[in-house]
């Protein structure tokens, strides 16, 4: 079945400093991969997604991920974290070109301390 | 501003009621997802429709139901409602299938 992991369900890290949040996936085919950040209260807004082609994608605000087809990874960066990143971030798997649903992490929850 | 609208904002019901959720999604998307947030479940796809038909379904309860409408909005009916139905329920949209979803900012379902 398919799966995402996100290993980290709590990231701090101090502003200025870089950033990486992991993402590992489980599915058969090539995957459609997403990146979302949820801030308190707010619904869902998409980072950046990976379809096909160029390995590293690059998203807003300054997000970057790199698609690893061996390690079945999609991990996340930001060379400098800024307070307003504080915010849970989810990583997701689209199963599908017929359908399109998405499969989610459980989403790491990033503090940004001054 | 994704583009997407969900109303109410919030719900407050009582357990054995039945509400409706309700999603306009972007001008020119034709497909509608709806998800579940919930503490111990995080995020759950729920059900998708295309073009006003049934496309997927996730994991959604017999007691829930939804459809889409010729204008492309659509409805989530959730009805003998349980304590355990408490979460935020989000509608998401897209041009086409396969594609990137814009989230609505989500309605928040609290069941006493």
């Amino acid at each position: 079945a398919q799966s995402v992991t996100q290993p980290d369900i709590h990231i701090t890290v101090s502003e200025g400093a870089s950033l990486e949040l992991r993402c590992n996936y489980s599915y058969g085919a090539t995957p459609y991969l997403f990146w979302y950040v949820q801030s308190p209260g707010q619904g869902l807004q998409l980072l950046l997604k990976y379809f096909s082609g160029d390995t590293l994608v690059q998203g807003i605000k300054g997000f970057e991920a790199e698609f690893k087809r061996s390690q079945s990874s999609f991990n996340l960066r930001k060379p400098s974290v800024h307070w307003s990143d504080a915010a849970e971030y989810f990583c997701a798997v689209g199963t599908s070109s017929n359908t399109g649903k998405l499969i989610f992490g459980q989403g790491t929850t990033l503090q940004v301390k001054p | 501003d994704s583009g997407v609208t969900q109303t109410p904002k919030h719900l407050i019901t009582a357990t054995g009621q039945r509400v409706t959720l309700r999603c306009s999604p972007r001008s020119g998307d034709l497909s509608v997802y709806w998800y579940q947030q919930s503490l111990d479940q995080g995020l759950q796809f729920l059900i998708q429709y295309y073009n006003g038909e049934e496309r997927a379904k996730g994991n959604i309860l017999e007691r829930f139901s939804a459809q889409q409408f010729p204008d492309l909005h659509s409805e989530l009916n959730l009805s003998s409602l349980e304590l355990g139905d408490s979460a935020l329920y989000f509608c998401a949209s897209s041009v086409d299938l396969g594609q990137e979803q814009f989230f609505g900012p989500g309605t928040r379902l609290t069941v006493l």
